[in-house]
């Protein structure tokens, strides 16, 4: 169980086209999906929380009008990269969490929500 | 703010050596979760194992081994008489509780290791 699976898995687009990744939790229900982005011999870097319903959160830094998170269904999450540059390039990963494990009253504050990862996606912008 | 340091930028061992992987990290929760943390060369990411901050016993799991150190804000990962596969970047992460749920996961460098056979 708790797969969570992206597509496309990598993506070649030419500069000033938008992209778009999706990211699916297939075997549980996710109210909140991560998405990361990874240079290449780089660490992954956190850029933006995504909530069923409302709109993401985006770490500082990370411009929400180039990228673009939506999260409409307990299942899929989306980012797209709008008008793409090569400076764009990277692996973006995602995680979901899944809301079957939420913890309920005290347990909140003690229990950690397991976050799943998806595969990856590479995208190349030239 | 939390940060997580793998000082050692890649490590390169002949099969059959121990070795360790070091992560110190910074938080000022007293309730955090720390992970360790696959990524082998397809890219996807391969859980190994978490520990929550009240529970400083040492794990092992294997030829896997991890040592966690609250004194020195460690917790260092020992891989016992290396193969090849498991040649990999490893990173260390960090997650503060978050009542509401946020729960962000910061990583370090990351560590790349390369076993030669």
């Amino acid at each position: 169980g708790a797969v969570v699976s992206q597509h496309p898995s990598w993506v070649i687009c030419k500069s000033g086209t938008s992209v778009k990744i999706e990211c699916r939790s297939l075997d549980f229900q996710a109210t909140t999906m991560f998405w990361y982005r990874q240079f290449p011999k780089q660490s992954l870097m956190l850029m933006a929380t995504s909530n069923e319903g409302s709109k993401a959160t985006y770490e500082q830094g990370v411009e929400k009008d180039k990228f673009l998170i939506n999260h409409a269904s307990l299942t899929l999450s989306t980012l797209t990269v709008t008008s793409a540059h090569p400076e764009d390039s990277s692996f973006y990963i995602c995680s979901a969490r899944d809301l079957g494990a939420e913890p309920a009253g005290w347990k909140q504050l003690w229990s950690y929500n397991e976050q799943f990862f998806g595969p990856g996606t590479r995208l190349t912008v030239l | 703010a939390q940060k997580v340091t793998q000082a050692q930028t890649e490590i390169s061992v002949v099969e059959k050596e121990d070795v360790t992987l070091d992560c110190v990290y910074e938080t000022r929760d007293t309730t955090y979760y720390l992970f360790w943390y696959k990524q082998p060369p397809s890219g996807e990411l391969v859980f190994l194992i978490r520990r929550n901050s009240f529970d400083e016993q040492n794990e092992i799991s294997g030829r896997y081994s991890w040592n966690f150190q609250k004194s020195t804000s460690s917790f260092n990962f020992t891989i016992t008489a290396s193969q090849v596969v498991d040649s990999a970047v490893y990173f260390c992460a960090l997650s503060e509780r978050g009542i509401q749920g946020a729960q962000k996961l910061v990583f370090g460098q990351g560590t790349r290791l390369t076993i030669n056979p």
